[in-house]
């Protein structure tokens, strides 16, 4: 049971560089959703999916990209890098309906913008 | 405005001391509120929900309440290995699937 992935597990790039951050999940949920996380601010959502290419802004999307063009795939992009996107990635999958709406959270990307 | 607080942001205890982390929210209409523990250089793993004023889970050491304004976690008897950030969160008052985080608390027990 593969579950959630995400790749690569850590990236150093240089600012203005474009960036791809990989999520695959293999319980073909329907919604999917990227978070950053960073000291003292906690989780912050920054983009959601409630099914192939249906996508929604969450708190902090500016400079960030995102598709789905297959339920288990959802990767982000970042278009021109900056210092202020070192973070912490993390992807996360849920099924629709009471009940079901804990998230399932990939290991993180590691991403350093130099 | 926060609309999830958790305090104390850090708390340090004695294996065997038992304990309880605060998780107060401001959202109208509650839908569900959320319990994750997250180790370094990890994933946050979900423990618990809870969807109405009065409701308890327990699992463990752990137990987790859900007042009107607030959720507790109570740890009874820690051991060094519920070392962890313990984060609270609750579901958008909007309608849609996502979760708003508080920023844990991150707990440490010492043998």
């Amino acid at each position: 049971d593969a579950g959630i992935t995400q790749s690569p597990r850590y990236k150093i790039t240089e600012t203005g560089r474009q960036v791809t951050l990989m999520c695959h999940q293999t319980w073909s949920h329907s919604y999917m959703f990227w978070y950053r996380q960073d000291l003292g601010h906690g989780l912050r959502l920054i983009y959601y999916s409630a099914a192939a290419d249906i996508t929604d802004k969450g708190e902090v999307p500016d400079g960030y990209v995102v598709s789905r063009s297959k339920t288990e795939n959802f990767p982000l992009t970042l278009e021109s890098a900056t210092r202020s996107q070192t973070s912490v990635y993390f992807c996360a999958s849920s099924k629709p309906g009471r009940g079901n709406e804990k998230l399932f959270f990939g290991s993180g990307t590691q991403l350093s913008v130099l | 405005e926060d609309q999830v607080t958790q305090s104390p942001e850090a708390l340090r205890l004695q294996e065997g001391e038992s304990s309880s982390l605060n998780c107060s929210y401001t959202v109208s209409g509650l839908r569900g509120l959320f319990w994750y523990r997250q180790d370094p250089g990890k994933g946050p793993e979900f423990l618990f929900t809870l969807y109405s004023a009065g409701e308890e889970k327990e699992k463990e050491r752990l137990k987790a309440t859900l007042t009107k304004k607030e959720s507790f976690l109570h740890i009874t008897a820690p051991k060094p290995e519920d070392s962890a950030t313990y984060l609270c969160a609750v579901q958008d008052p909007g309608g849609s699937e996502k979760l708003v985080f508080g920023k844990g608390t991150k707990l440490t027990v010492n043998p």
